[in-house]
C-alpha cells in the first residue's frame, strides 16, 4: 500500500471548517484514499473514501487532486465532537494505518 | 453506517491463561474482518486478514500460534490470545468489510489487560 503523509497536529476553531492535507505522492491506479477517525480509547470511525473524484457525505468532503498525489478532507462546520486523530489511508486492500493528525477544535 | 460489535470490551486475566475476543458485523456479511492491536499513543498495528472459512494471513512478525483467528462465518470473527502474558496487554480492534474497495467498519475495540 501507498504511503502517506500527514501533519501531526493541527488545531481549528469551533464552527469554522477543519481542512486535513494529505500527501499520497505513490498512490497507485486502483488505491482508493480513506479517511477514518479515532475518538481516544475507541475504534476508528469511517468517514468517507475515494478513488478519483471528490466526495461528500454528511460528515465531510474529501477533495482529490488532478493527478491523485494529494487530498483534503474538509470538515465543514468544525465542533467540539470532532476533535480526534485523523488517519487518511491509501488501498486496495487491507487497511494500514499512519500515525495521522491530532485535530483540536477549540472552543 | 453499518455495525461491528466487539465483545468483551475489556478483560483482565492472568498470566498463562487464553483470552478470546469476539467481531461480529451485526448488519451486514463481512467477507474479510481485520484485526488490530494499538498500544498506548501509538497508531493501530495490522497483526491479521482473515476471510470467511479460510485461514488466516498474517503480518510479519505476528505470531500465528499466540492469535488465533478464526472466520468460521461471515458474520463472526474470533482473535485468540494463547497464553497471555504481561506484554500482550494492549487494546485490540477488529474491523469487517463485505466488499473490496468498500469502507470498512471498526469496532469498538477490546483492552486487554495480563496480570
Amino acid at each position: 500500500d501507498a504511503k502517506t503523509t500527514q501533519p501531526p497536529s493541527m488545531d481549528c476553531a469551533e464552527g469554522r471548517a477543519a481542512n486535513l492535507p494529505c500527501n499520497h505522492s505513490t498512490i497507485s491506479g486502483n488505491e482508493y484514499v480513506y479517511w477514518y477517525r479515532q475518538i481516544h480509547s475507541q475504534g476508528p470511525q469511517y468517514i468517507i473514501h475515494g478513488l478519483k473524484n471528490n466526495e461528500t457525505n454528511e460528515m465531510a468532503s474529501l477533495i482529490i487532486t488532478e493527478d491523485r498525489k494529494s487530498s483534503t478532507l474538509i470538515l465543514p462546520h468544525a465542533t467540539l465532537r470532532d476533535t480526534a486523530v485523523y488517519y487518511c489511508i491509501v488501498s486496495n486492500e487491507k487497511l494500514t494505518f499512519g500515525t495521522g493528525t491530532r485535530l483540536t477544535i477549540i472552543p | 453506517g453499518a455495525v461491528v460489535s466487539q465483545h468483551p470490551s475489556r478483560v483482565i486475566c492472568k498470566s498463562g491463561t487464553s483470552v478470546k475476543i469476539e467481531c461480529r458485523s451485526l448488519d451486514f456479511q463481512a467477507t474479510t474482518m481485520f484485526w488490530y492491536r494499538q498500544f498506548p499513543k501509538k497508531s493501530l498495528m495490522l497483526m491479521a486478514t482473515s476471510n470467511e472459512g479460510s485461514k488466516a494471513t498474517y503480518e510479519q512478525g505476528v505470531e500465528k500460534d499466540k492469535f488465533l483467528i478464526n472466520h468460521a462465518s461471515l458474520t463472526l470473527s474470533t482473535l485468540t490470545v494463547t497464553s497471555a502474558h504481561p506484554e500482550d496487554s494492549s487494546f485490540y480492534i477488529c474491523s469487517a468489510s463485505g466488499m473490496v474497495n468498500t469502507e470498512a467498519f471498526f469496532g469498538q475495540g477490546t483492552r486487554l489487560t495480563v496480570v
